[in-house]
């Protein structure tokens, strides 16, 4: 499996656009995560889904953010509009359903927003 | 909200050097507890997933320990070398929602 694919690996955008950030999770999990990654604030969880359904959203910071997963294989996270505060690293991972279970990161998505 | 904290926040030390450090984590409702090793420019992996009270792992040099009575964990390292160098994260699990602690960023001198 090539593992949790996440795209694009950079993204360089001026403030007000719409951002999209994707995600491919190792095939055959049924959890995703969406964290991001802020010098104040560490890793932070901003979604996680389980077969395809989200289950918590409070992590996502504003009504500017949106999550989803048409289907178990693919999750996009959009920033519309995009502001310069949401500049960061954004990684998604994924597991097999379970705390017990440990999570697959992708190579993450660098954001600037200027 | 699952407060996850580890200390210290930063650690250097010297290739030979054994060193460990903490996380604490809520003691209630606990389901598991992760270990991450965080190389700059990558992203994170598992080192260690512990669900039980008492609790010990141990992959090569490192070792971790789990006491979930108490709410905390040990990450050890054994004479500690310059690849070692990393973010060690630990992570609280409750069902299904995994929470990060801030990590403790991990230099070691040759």
């Amino acid at each position: 499996d090539a593992g949790v694919i996440q795209s694009p690996r950079h993204e360089v955008t001026e403030m007000g656009q719409e951002v999209t950030l994707r995600c491919k999770p190792i095939s055959g999990h049924n959890s995703l995560f969406w964290y991001r990654q802020t010098m104040m604030r560490g890793l932070e969880l901003l979604i996680y889904f389980n077969n395809n359904v989200p289950i918590d959203d409070s992590g996502m910071p504003e009504d500017r953010f949106s999550a989803k997963m048409p289907n178990a294989s693919f999750s996009t996270l959009k920033i519309q509009p995009s502001e310069p505060r949401d500049s960061a690293v954004y990684f998604c991972a994924s597991s097999w359903t379970g705390a017990s279970e440990k999570l697959f990161f992708g190579s993450g998505t660098q954001l600037s927003v200027l | 909200i699952l407060n996850v904290e580890q200390s210290p926040q930063s650690l250097h030390v010297q290739e030979g050097d054994s060193t460990n450090f903490t996380c604490s984590f809520p003691s209630s409702n606990f389901y598991a507890l992760h270990w991450y090793r965080w190389e700059t420019a990558k992203s994170p992996e598992a080192l260690f997933v512990m669900t039980l009270n008492g609790d010990e792992k141990k992959k090569g040099r490192i070792s971790a320990t789990l006491n979930t009575k108490e709410g905390y964990s040990y990450l050890y390292i054994k004479g500690s070398q310059p690849e070692d160098s990393a973010t060690y994260l630990c992570a609280f699990g409750v069902s299904n929602d995994m929470r990060f602690g801030a990590g403790t960023r991990l230099t070691v001198k040759p």
